[in-house]
């Protein structure tokens, strides 16, 4: 069974762009989670959707957005880049919610953003 | 975000040497993961363990779930050179349905 899918792996971007990243669950999956992965900072999770809806959401500004579609595809969206916001993006998806007793979650490659 | 107490930092090892990691957190957990990360790719799954105690393995890797619910262990043994990379472990809050993870132990290994 196909893994977690995220396009593009690899982007450049200039500040005050903005970008969007795309990821697929595994099939069956019904949460994906986002988050920012930064050698300063580690692990940094961004925001999860469960069924559609937004379930958690990390401490991150508002630029930073996301969605889930019907066939739990999800997008987030960084508006108004800032060089600070380089770093490899994960998506993680899980059958159930994030968290939740034996939930386990498995990550796609991650996007990795430049801004420059 | 990261609250759970992931040691050592890092390691420098010499191959066929074991290895051993771990987690602690002042938090209940009902679930732990293991991952390992190799530069420039996602995260994969090495173990995961859903009870207090369990003690489980896959190949060279054996993990534990601590029996306080608040602390988890990875061993490796006989370390290899592609056992290289970041591991990290995550874990799920009782009663929260939410995630904290480690920060990771980037291990190296000399052939």
């Amino acid at each position: 069974k196909a893994g977690v899918t995220q396009t593009p792996r690899y982007l450049i971007k200039t500040r005050g762009q903005q970008v969007t990243l795309s990821c697929s669950p595994i099939s069956g999956h019904r949460s994906v989670s986002w988050y920012q992965q930064t050698p300063g900072q580690g692990l940094q999770f961004l925001f999860e959707y469960f069924s559609e809806t937004q379930r958690n959401k990390g401490n991150f500004p508002g630029r930073f957005s996301g969605r889930q579609f019907s066939n739990s595809r999800s997008e987030m969206n960084v508006s108004t880049l800032e060089l600070g916001d380089s770093a490899l993006y994960l998506c993680a998806s899980s059958w159930g919610p994030r968290g939740g007793s034996g939930n386990t979650i498995y990550f796609g490659e991650g996007s990795w953003l430049t801004v420059v | 975000g990261q609250q759970l107490n992931q040691s050592p930092q890092s390691m420098f090892i010499q191959e066929g040497e074991d290895v051993s990691m771990n987690c602690t957190s002042s938090s209940i957990f009902n679930t732990w993961l293991w991952y390992k990360q190799d530069p420039g790719e996602g995260p994969v799954l090495l173990i995961a363990l859903y009870k207090a105690g369990e003690l489980t393995s896959n190949g060279r890797l054996t993990a534990q779930f601590g029996i306080t619910r608040k602390d988890s262990f990875l061993n490796i043994s006989a370390s290899i050179p592609s056992d290289v990379g970041i591991y990290f472990c995550a874990g799920h809050l009782l009663n929260n349905n939410d995630m904290r993870f480690g920060a990771g132990t980037r291990l190296t290994v000399k052939p």
